[in-house]
Formats: structure tokens, C-alpha cells, sequence
């Protein structure tokens, strides 16, 4: 079965610095992945899907990017982080042969 | 655009009592539908899927999905402390991505 790294877990960054996330995949090839955020007491929100290595699609226009330079290797960035960027990141899996996603631990980001 | 949605809760129910939790969907040719549990703090962790119409019970927990009603129910028999979390409902059809709800937040109470 696939494992899911994610880190930093916590990150405080102020406003305006760069945020890079780095989520890797062990235990499958050419996964689905995915780059999602939760608001503090809300529901999960879809950012970037990438289906394959430098296919990224993004959901939500904002000012975060994703970039997959290798195939288990899943990148959130930004160059100038809002206030509204604070939140729950995490990235997720698509196992296809039972069709079911898989999270990661998460990184909580504050933006001060 | 696609909608799941669910009762936000809390849901407060005693320790050893069954817990309902219910999520509607949008899209009528949904396929796969999912339950996943979060504690607070914490990435939300598997625990159900279902895909026919019917019920699917795993241990305390029992899936129960009715397409033609759009709805998606999980219960969980023997509730304890250790089950207080929000729990996600989630969607899926092949070729597209998820859709979650909102969660409900469960509280147990001992």
C-alpha cells in the first residue's frame, strides 16, 4: 500500500514570504495527486490535481502553484503568501484499483 | 456544480448509543461514495466506502446508500469518546475528482 509524506507538519511564515509544501508518494507509480486546504472548522477544498508528471490542473485561481517534477513528487509554492492562506494543506492519493483517496498528515500554515 | 452536503453538526449522542450521520448528493450518476473520519488536528483517515445500493457494515460501523434518494448514511453501533471527530462524507465518479462535504462534527458523550 502507498504511504504519503508530507511535511513541514506546522509552518509560521509572515505575510508576504515564499511557502513551498513537498508531498512524495511511496508504494505506487504514476499516481493521481492532489493539493487540498481546509479553512479552521471547514470543509476540504480542492487546489491542483495532477494526473502524471508536469500535468498539473488547478481548481482554484489564487496565488499558490503546484508543480510535479517527478512522478511521486508533489510541490505547493507560493512567492508571496496572503493572510488567506493560512490553513490546513493536505496532500492526497488516488489508489485506482478500488478507486479510493488517501491523505497525507498535513502541514497547518499560519500566515502572520 | 456538483454538492454534497451535510448536517454540520454537533451531533451529540451517549456513550453506547448509535450515532446517525447523513450526507446528500448532487449528481445522480455518482458512483463511489466514501466516509471518512477527522480528528481534530489531523488528516482525515478512510474508514467506509460503498458503492451499491444497500447496506455495508464493518465492524461498529454500517455504510447504507440509496441512489435513487441521493443519499448516503453511515451509522456507528456502540458509539464511544473515541468516536468524537467530524466526519466527512466524500463522492466520487471515475475520471473526476472527489467531492466532500462539509463534515459533522460527532460528539460522544460519556
Amino acid at each position: 500500500s502507498q504511504t504519503i509524506h508530507q511535511w513541514p507538519a506546522t509552518l509560521v511564515q509572515p505575510v508576504g514570504s515564499p511557502l513551498s509544501l513537498e508531498c512524495t508518494v511511496e508504494g505506487t507509480s504514476n499516481p493521481n495527486l492532489y493539493w487540498y486546504r481546509q479553512a479552521a472548522g471547514r470543509g476540504l477544498q480542492l487546489l491542483f490535481y495532477s494526473v502524471g508528471i508536469g500535468q498539473i490542473s488547478s481548481e482554484v485561481p489564487q496565488n499558490l502553484s503546484a508543480s510535479r517534477p517527478q512522478d511521486r513528487q508533489f510541490i505547493l509554492s507560493s512567492k508571496k503568501l496572503l493572510l488567506s492562506d493560512s490553513g490546513f494543506y493536505l496532500c492526497a492519493c488516488y489508489r485506482g484499483q478500488d478507486e479510493k483517496l488517501f491523505f497525507g498528515s498535513g502541514t497547518q500554515l499560519s500566515v502572520l | 456544480q456538483k454538492e454534497v452536503e451535510q448536517n454540520s453538526g454537533p451531533l451529540s449522542v451517549p456513550e453506547g448509543a448509535i450515532a446517525s450521520l447523513n450526507c446528500t448528493y448532487s449528481d445522480r450518476v455518482s458512483q463511489s461514495f466514501f466516509w471518512y473520519r477527522q480528528y481534530s488536528g489531523k488528516s482525515p483517515e478512510l474508514i467506509m466506502s460503498i458503492y451499491s445500493n444497500g447496506d455495508k457494515e464493518d465492524g461498529r460501523f454500517t455504510a447504507q446508500l440509496n441512489k435513487a434518494s441521493q443519499y448516503v448514511s453511515l451509522l456507528i453501533r456502540d458509539s464511544q469518546p473515541s468516536d468524537s471527530a467530524t466526519y466527512l462524507c466524500a463522492v466520487y465518479n471515475y475520471g473526476q475528482n472527489f467531492v466532500f462535504g462539509p463534515g459533522t462534527r460527532l460528539s460522544v458523550l460519556p
